[in-house]
């Protein structure tokens, strides 16, 4: 079974730019989350997706920051415009909506730089 | 202060040794707990995760949870130098509707041969 995975591994951009991330979860996992962790910091929450709705975007920084999901399978994350701060990594995670719905696996995460 | 702590380390052990990684957190009313391993420029790999008190065990992994007095711990048997990573402390909150995780700073570990 294929894990989470996001696209692109790596991206530089200056600021003012438009970035846009890309997530896709694990197979059949309605839920998605976006995580963030900038230099020195912990990993941080951004928001939740059950399906294509957003469940709970408490984490969310400012309206620089617009996450969807169309269709309730893939997730982008745009950052628009970009500041210095929005450098860091951008965690994607998912998890089954049965089971054992609190357990999160994490993709490898997209490293930003704004330059 | 911050709502999950974790020494940063590096905590340092020979092969063959038990590793003891400790995460406290908050006066809040919790839920789960995990432990994430993280090796350098990797995604964090969900290693373990524990709902109540006492202790869980895994292979060589054992996590152990005492709610009453606010701390998870991850014990690893038989440490090797595969176990060198950065090991991340995660609680889920009992807050209604949110599944968000608080992470902790992570404890770095490093496994001499």
């Amino acid at each position: 079974e294929a894990g989470v995975t996001q696209f692109p591994s790596h991206s530089v951009i200056e600021k003012g730019q438009t970035v846009t991330l890309r997530c896709d979860p694990i197979s059949g996992h309605d839920n998605l989350y976006w995580y963030r962790r900038v230099m020195g910091k912990e990993i941080k929450f951004l928001l939740h997706f059950v399906k294509e709705s957003k469940q709970d975007e408490s984490g969310m920084p400012n309206n620089r920051f617009l996450a969807e999901r169309t269709g309730g399978t893939y997730s982008t994350l745009k950052v628009q415009p970009a500041e210095l701060e929005d450098s860091g990594v951008y965690f994607c995670a998912s998890s089954p909506y049965r089971g054992l719905p609190y357990e999160q696996y994490f993709g490898p995460g997209t490293r930003l730089t704004v330059t | 202060q911050k709502e999950v702590e974790q020494n940063s380390g590096p905590l340092s052990v020979p092969e063959g040794a038990i590793a003891s990684l400790n995460c406290t957190y908050s006066d809040r009313v919790s839920q789960s707990f995990f432990w994430y391993r993280q090796y350098s420029g990797k995604s964090p790999e969900l290693i373990m995760s524990i709902y109540s008190n006492g202790d869980k065990e895994d292979g060589r992994f054992t996590a152990q949870l005492n709610k009453a007095s606010q701390y998870v711990s991850l014990l690893i048997r038989d440490s090797q130098p595969s176990d060198s990573a950065t090991y991340l402390c995660a609680v889920k909150w009992k807050d209604t509707g949110r599944r968000a995780l608080t992470f902790g700073s992570g404890t770095r570990l490093q496994v001499q041969p």
